[in-house]
């Protein structure tokens, strides 16, 4: 398997832009989480999808985010419009199951680095 | 709010000895807790977990032990080698274990 598959690997873009950024689950995979990385806040849940349902997304920070999961294969973290307080690292990760279970291990892509200017 | 700690933020070690990273927790109903690896310009990986009904867990070089009365749980890496260096990070379950709230992470430093 290839893994979780996450593009772009780097998006640099100004203030007041749209960014997108994509996520490819492993097949199979019912959880689907989006983090952000920063070295002052740390790893930080942003939103989460069980078998493509959004279930808690209370880690958005504000109204400029959303996620969409349209298929078990495919989801996107949309910011509109962007902001420099935004730039971090942003990963998609995958699980087989929830954490309460066995098989709930989240699998990382490599992360999306956005720069905001 | 629930929160983990995690100390220390940097630990640098001679090759071939004993690295340990310790982590506290807030929420008593917390009873998972996984330990991440994250290499430069990777995503977190798994190395080790281990759930509330057992208070010790091995894998080769590394292990993890857990103290639910004191809420406190422990990476231990034996005889450390380069390809130890990395950023670790702690974890622990919340929301009905079905999220994971994150220590602030470890930069292992691993002198030859």
């Amino acid at each position: 398997d290839a893994g979780v598959i996450q593009s772009p690997r780097h998006e640099v873009t100004e203030m007041g832009q749209e960014v997108t950024l994509r996520c490819k689950p492993i097949s199979g995979h019912d959880y689907l989480f989006w983090y952000r990385q920063t070295m002052m806040r740390g790893l930080e849940l942003l939103i989460y999808f069980n078998n493509n349902v959004p279930i808690d997304d209370s880690g958005m920070p504000e109204d400029r985010f959303s996620a969409k999961m349209p298929n078990a294969s495919f989801s996107t973290l949309k910011i509109q419009p962007s902001e420099p307080r935004d730039s971090a690292v942003y990963f998609c990760a995958s699980s087989l199951a929830g954490l309460a279970e066995p098989t709930g291990e989240l699998f990382f892509g490599e992360g999306s680095r956005l720069t905001v200017l | 709010g629930e929160n983990v700690e995690q100390h220390p933020s940097t630990l640098s070690v001679q090759e071939g000895d004993s690295a340990v990273i310790k982590c506290t927790y807030s929420d008593s109903a917390s009873n998972y807790f996984p330990w991440y690896k994250q290499e430069l310009g990777k995503g977190p990986q798994l190395i080790i977990d281990i759930r509330s009904n057992v208070g010790e867990k091995k894998d080769q070089r590394i292990a993890v032990t857990l103290n639910k009365t004191a809420k406190h749980f422990s990476l231990h890496i034996t005889e450390t080698q380069p390809e130890d260096s990395a950023v670790y990070f702690c974890a622990a379950s919340w929301k009905s274990n079905y999220q994971l709230i994150w220590g602030a992470g470890t930069k292992l430093i691993i002198k030859p």
